[in-house]
């Protein structure tokens, strides 16, 4: 399984645009780049799922350049409800089962 | 929008007893698993089931842990002679193809061994 690098901690205000970064220098050619979001004493819930360029949804945007060693995962205009801890996976469409690394804590505030 | 429901939300058990831990996935899915997340720390993967059969599991998932599809609906994860160490969120999940479209997690079970 790819490694993946993203920041442990970001601060946001409401209203604001959010991206979080992930490096995975190590991805394989049959690689997704999948985005999960976690609130306290939850399950992850699956955000948003891409193998190259961009990938939008109506809860983000998925950026992931030609070259696939990262991506950016973009939070438009943010609440408080936002506050999550967001992780970013890489692994293939057909893997039994998920890495999840530390992940990235998004705190937003008003 | 369905959901994966787990029972009971709250399992508080004596070290040494043997806690079932219940699933019920969405209903058109056929990959089933389970995680936990010790407090403080990573999701971890346990184990995958498919085709009434577990696909993959962990170096966690040794002979004190068993899952089990006992009928068409529930997905169940026993843990024999609970210890200290297993107190921990214990998360279902559910898939319709693989990795596909991503895993329906549930909300959990935090289960505390006393």
């Amino acid at each position: 399984l790819a490694k993946t690098t993203q920041p442990i901690s970001m601060d946001s205000y409401e209203g604001q645009e959010v991206n979080i970064t992930c490096s995975h220098n190590n991805i394989a050619t049959n690689d997704y780049i999948t985005w999960y979001q976690q609130f306290p004493s939850q399950g992850p819930r699956f955000i948003i799922q891409g193998y190259k360029t961009k990938v939008t949804n109506e809860v983000a945007s998925l950026f992931i350049p030609a070259d696939r060693k990262s991506s950016t995962l973009s939070l438009p205009r943010v609440s408080l409800s936002d506050t999550a801890v967001y992780y970013c996976l890489v692994g293939t469409i057909n893997d039994y089962k998920l890495s999840f690394g530390a992940g990235t804590t998004v705190t937003v505030r008003a | 929008e369905p959901e994966v429901t787990q029972t009971p939300s709250h399992q508080v058990t004596q070290m040494g007893q043997e806690v079932i831990l219940r699933c019920v996935p969405i209903s058109n899915h056929l990959y089933f698993y389970w995680y936990r997340q010790i407090l403080g720390q990573k999701v971890e993967f346990l184990v995958s089931f498919y085709n009434n059969e577990i696909s993959e599991k962990s170096e966690i998932f040794d002979d004190q842990f068993s899952v089990e599809r006992p009928d068409g609906s529930n997905f169940t994860l026993k843990i024999r002679s609970t210890k200290l160490e297993d107190s921990a969120m214990y998360f279902c999940a559910s898939s319709e193809d693989g990795g596909r479209y991503g895993y329906t997690f549930g909300s959990g079970t935090r289960l505390t061994v006393v």
